[in-house]
């Protein structure tokens, strides 16, 4: 199984600063016939169910606002959020879907400093 | 507007069984790939199965093989997930969540989540 970890546990970060969650996967991601990376990103607010950010490692979902960015190749990924809103904290996951079975990052809470 | 509503949780002891539900609507089911995703308190995300669109092919992530049986009923509009045999680890709430689509196939991207139920297994 492809274990996903990411760092830091938690961060705090002021409004409209910089916010950078790292998630490391234990064996590569990337699939070379297409050179895509097999990563996404999750946001999962308190009493909700996570809510689909960025697939493809940097490909943003549809409605997803553009402060959100993702970047990274191979076994080491970033989602930076470029300012930092009220309404983005919430905890942060990766997830990749190079293998089955499907693994999650341990997540990374996102906090207002 | 794509919506799941899961259903079916709730206190079960130690070896006991539950069927979980999830109703699909705002979308055409038998065109996704279907999963369950599960979530213990305070912890983080674990996929638990998925179900190809006509239920010819099902997958289990290797702690549920067994005891757990993913299935559809297109015509209902329903996703389901038989738990046997179940343990307090399993403890958790569930998720039923639909597969983004690629023209490529199924890749395990979930771009719809239900609200969950919870699960609780003790004595």
């Amino acid at each position: 199984d492809i274990v996903m970890t990411q760092s830091p546990d938690s961060l705090a970060v002021s409004l409209g600063e910089r916010a950078t969650v790292n998630c490391k996967s234990s064996q590569t991601v990337l699939y070379n016939s297409n050179n895509k990376n097999y990563l996404a990103w999750y946001q999962q607010k308190p009493g909700q169910p996570p809510k689909l950010l960025i697939y493809w490692a940097s490909t943003r979902e549809s409605g997803v606002p553009d402060r959100f960015s993702g970047s990274g190749s191979g076994t080491d990924f970033t989602l930076t959020i470029s300012s930092l809103q009220a309404e983005d904290v919430a905890v942060y996951y990766c997830q990749q879907y190079y293998s089955s079975p499907l693994t999650f990052g341990g997540g990374t809470k996102v906090e207002i400093k | 507007e794509v919506q799941l509503v899961e259903s079916g949780g709730g206190l079960v002891q130690p070896g006991g069984s539950l069927r979980l539900a999830c109703a699909a609507s705002g979308f055409t089911l038998s065109s996704y790939w279907m999963n369950w995703v599960r979530q213990a308190p305070g912890k983080g995300l674990e996929w638990v199965a998925n179900i190809k669109q006509d239920g010819s092919e099902k997958y289990y992530v290797d702690s549920v093989m067994g005891r757990f049986t993913i299935s559809r009923d297109n015509a209902k509009n329903s996703l389901y997930l038989q738990m046997n045999s179940l343990r307090a680890e399993d403890t958790a709430v569930y998720y039923c969540a639909r597969e983004r689509y690629f023209i490529s196939g199924n890749l395990g991207v979930f771009d719809y989540w239900g609200q969950g139920t919870l699960v609780t297994v003790s004595s």
